[in-house]
């Protein structure tokens, strides 16, 4: 069961404050793990990566830490703003599949 | 350079009715895939294709069919719609399949009352 959790259905942050995202999986057999971002009535939109062999990986205001230990995966946006609010999808690249967590509501107020 | 485009943006159906989600993209890319998206549920995959000519059973393929119809176009049929299928339907694209960056559609919202 290649799932990946997001436990915190919402989020609510400062502008120019740090946002934090949070992802839990299952099981250790994985290639990449991704964020997606997705604004009302528009599809997904591809945010950053990471693979199984790094713990961090930073693109600009976003970077992603990955605890093969704890089995969790993080984004950070630092500083957020208003134009980050959205929801943003932790998914699991799994054999030839893309395996979504629910989702987490960013609400960035200015 | 429109990217994926779905067709129609909004439908309502009645129970057992049918319909095909239309699924276009002009990026050239071999990978084209449907996903829906519930409330709480993330999206979860339908079918998807690897290339042209083949398809394969995702996550949640019953009361599903699809149809690579060539390589920019991918269409997702319901034969008999159940209130269960109520949902937003995305269509997605990627260079190939293995490959984790994939492009969205903007999606198609489906009532079945």
């Amino acid at each position: 069961d290649q799932q990946v959790k997001q436990n915190s259905p919402s989020l609510s942050v400062q502008e120019g404050r740090i946002s934090i995202l949070n992802c839990d999986y299952t099981n250790s057999m994985f290639d990449y793990f991704l964020w997606y971002k997705k604004y009302p009535a528009e599809g997904p939109t591809f945010l950053i990566s990471i693979s199984s062999i790094k713990d961090k990986n930073e693109d600009g205001r976003f970077t992603v830490f990955l605890n093969k230990s704890a089995k969790h995966l993080s984004l950070h946006i630092v500083p957020s703003q208003p134009g980050d609010s959205a929801v943003y999808f932790c998914a699991r690249e799994y054999g030839n599949k893309l395996v979504f967590g629910a989702g987490t509501i960013l609400r960035v107020k200015s | 350079n429109a990217g994926v485009t779905q067709t129609p943006k909004f439908q309502v159906l009645k129970t057992g009715q049918s319909m095909t989600l239309q699924c276009a993209q002009d990026m050239n890319h071999n990978s084209m895939y449907w996903y829906r998206q519930d409330p709480g549920m993330g999206l979860r995959l339908i079918y998807y294709s690897a290339s042209e000519g083949t398809t394969d059973k995702g996550e949640v393929p019953n009361g599903y069919n699809v149809s690579r119809l060539n390589k920019r176009e991918f269409s997702l049929r319901l034969e008999s719609a159940a209130p269960s299928q109520t949902s937003v339907y995305f269509c997605a694209s990627s260079e190939q399949t293995h490959s984790y960056e994939q492009y969205f559609g903007p999606g198609t919202r489906l009532t079945v009352t």
